[in-house]
Order: structure tokens, then C-alpha cells, then sequence
């Protein structure tokens, strides 16, 4: 079956630091991948999603490139902010967005201090 | 838009009970809606499929019995808990996609359902 891996948390950065989250899955076929994120209090918000191989998803300075060969889509970003504090969900999904539920990743943490 | 709501966003009951929780897509139609749970420090593991006007897949290990399941609008679906046990505690979470729109479109979440049995 379908799973995805990312790296535990929590991770705590100081404002402005490089960020990358890591994730890795194991899918038959070639799925679509996502990043969500969830605030405090909130619920899941689409961040970015790659639907094929060597696809780059961006979104509010966050990257993703879906990367067939290693089976992964790292979240990065440049220079977080502490408004970027918020637990980060890689998923992936048979089809396209789609008519299939999503597997999840557990989740990473992260806490940006200012 | 494409906004989903879930009510209640906490409900603490006492063992025994059943517990409905709504999941209504305020802004579009929703064929297809979705079932998640989350345990603390785990992931979100899918539940079930609900499709309106028809009978919802379940997961693996997911009692069907136990997690009821209706889809009677485009707009609404409805898990119930029935004969809740600490157990059960945990987090719930809906997510729908609008109707006709399958291929390359994300699934919108609701804000969750902080259930507690005591």
C-alpha cells in the first residue's frame, strides 16, 4: 500500500533560516503529491502540490519538486518567518486531487523563534 | 471560497452515547467526501469515502457499524459514533471535493472535531 515518511519534529529555527522538511513515499503508479500545512487552531490548508514527476510546487516561498528517482518532495523555503510556525503534512494521492482519500505523512512541527 | 465546515469543533460526552458530527461544504457541491482521524502525534488515517446518495466505502479495520456514515445532500455529510468509548477519543476531520471537479483538484478540510469520551 501507500505510505508516506517525514521527518519527526518538532523543528525549531530562528527567523530567516533555510528550512527543509523532508518526505519520502512509497506508491505503486505515479501519484500526485502534496504538502499541507495546519495553523494553530485550524485546519488543513493546501500549501503546494506537484502532479508528476520533476514538478515543482511553490507557494508563499515554499518550494517542492517531485522527485521520481529518490521517491521524495522536501518541503524548502529560504528565510521562514515566525508566522511560518505550524505543523507541515506531506501526502500523497493516486489520482490527481482527487477521487481517492490522501495518505499522510505524521506530520512535522515547526516552531520558528524570533 | 471552497470553504468546508465541521460542527461541533469539540464535543466531551460520556461513555455509551452517540455522537454526530456534521461536515458541510458552505460554497460548492460535493460529490465525494472524505472521513479522517487523528491520534495525538500521528498521522491522519483515512476512514472512509462518502458519496452522496449511495453507501460509503470504508477503510481496512475501520467498523462500519461503529462509524455511520450518511451522504443525503451534495452539501452534507454526517459521521455518527455510535455507543462511544474513551477509545474513540480523537480527532476527526472531513475533507470534500467540488463536484465534477476530480482530476488535479485538491480536497478542502474542515477545521476538525475535538471528540473526548469520558
Amino acid at each position: 500500500g501507500n505510505s508516506v515518511t517525514q521527518m519527526e519534529g518538532p523543528v525549531t529555527l530562528s527567523e530567516e533560516a533555510f528550512l527543509t522538511i523532508n518526505c519520502t513515499y512509497t506508491a505503486t503508479g505515479y501519484p500526485s503529491l502534496f504538502w499541507y500545512v495546519q495553523y494553530p487552531g485550524e485546519g488543513l490548508q493546501l500549501l503546494l502540490k506537484a502532479t508528476k514527476a520533476d514538478d515543482k510546487g511553490s507557494n508563499k516561498g515554499f518550494e517542492a519538486t517531485y522527485r521520481k528517482e529518490t521517491t521524495s518532495f522536501h518541503l524548502e523555503k529560504g528565510s521562514v518567518q515566525v508566522s511560518d510556525s505550524a505543523v507541515y503534512f506531506c501526502a500523497l494521492s493516486d489520482t490527481g486531487g482527487g477521487a481517492d482519500g490522501l495518505t499522510f505523512g505524521k506530520g512535522t512541527h515547526l516552531i520558528i523563534q524570533p | 471560497g471552497a470553504v468546508v465546515s465541521q460542527h461541533p469543533s469539540r464535543v466531551i460526552c460520556k461513555s455509551g452515547t452517540s455522537v454526530k458530527i456534521e461536515c458541510r461544504s458552505l460554497d460548492f457541491q460535493a460529490t465525494t467526501m472524505f472521513w479522517y482521524r487523528q491520534f495525538p502525534k500521528q498521522s491522519l488515517m483515512l476512514m472512509a469515502t462518502s458519496n452522496e446518495g449511495s453507501k460509503a466505502t470504508y477503510e481496512q479495520g475501520v467498523e462500519k457499524d461503529k462509524f455511520l456514515i450518511n451522504h443525503a445532500s451534495l452539501t452534507l455529510s454526517t459521521l455518527t459514533v455510535t455507543s462511544a468509548h474513551p477509545e474513540d477519543s480523537s480527532f476527526y476531520i472531513c475533507s470534500a471535493i467540488p463536484e465534477g471537479h476530480y482530476s488535479n483538484q485538491p480536497q478542502h478540510f474542515g477545521d476538525g472535531t475535538r471528540l473526548s469520551i469520558l
